[in-house]
């Protein structure tokens, strides 16, 4: 069935270090990757997302990368701000009209 | 102005009793959802409908009745409340169905006791 996990359920990242968070996933028909950020007692926001023919991405401060041959998505972000806080989840869009949630990654920014 | 708003933002209730969680988006989207986010913060989609007609429904158990009287509007009644249901629901709104960005609610913390 299909799948999205992560390696990692936390991280710690010295403030101004660049962070990489990581993501498995096993449905191969996925049209989209993407990424969502919540902060505490908040709902997910979009962060970025990449479509299945590309394997990089940039945007503000983040990069997405995705490596169909082994099934591997991760999300860089530089210079981490205390802001970046929060749990990171990736996620999957397919042909089956939902996006399909992996189980977070708790990314502690360290002042 | 929120985009996606839900209310209450927190609900403690006992079990046996049936409750509301009410969502409106202002942002014109087609398409609305309901999703369940347990203690793990493992984000799981219940419902999704589009323009007032029921996409996905995911094995949700039938005490949970979503309601869309417009495409605006998705409301979500569970019957009959049981400790398992405690959980964080999130509506959330996008402009297609399955969406790569979808924009959540504030969420509604359900607590039953």
């Amino acid at each position: 069935g299909e799948s999205v996990g992560l390696h990692l359920p936390t991280l710690s990242v010295q403030e101004g270090d660049n962070s990489i968070i990581n993501c498995a996933y096993s449905n191969s028909a996925s049209d989209y990757f993407i990424w969502y950020k919540q902060e505490s007692g908040k709902g997910p926001q979009f962060i970025i997302d990449i479509r299945s023919n590309m394997d990089k991405r940039q945007g503000q401060r983040v990069t997405v990368l995705l490596n169909k041959t082994v099934k591997h998505l991760s999300l860089q972000i530089a210079a981490t701000q205390p802001g970046d806080s929060a749990v990171y989840f990736c996620a999957e869009s397919g042909g089956n009209e939902k996006l399909t949630f992996g189980t977070g990654t708790r990314l502690t920014i360290i002042p | 102005d929120t985009a996606v708003s839900q209310t209450p933002k927190y609900l403690v209730t006992q079990m046996g009793n049936d409750k509301s969680i009410k969502c409106e988006q202002n942002l014109g989207h087609d398409t609305m959802y309901w999703y369940k986010q347990d203690s793990k913060k493992f984000l799981k989609i219940m419902f999704s409908y589009n323009n007032k007609e029921l996409i996905i429904n995911e094995t949700v158990p039938n005490r949970f009745s979503p309601k869309s009287p417009d495409k605006a509007h998705l409301n979500l009644h569970i019957n009959s409340l049981e400790l398992g249901d405690s959980a964080v629901y999130f509506c959330a709104s996008s402009q297609t169905t399955g969406g790569v960005e979808a924009f959540f609610g504030q969420g509604t913390r359900l607590t039953v006791v």
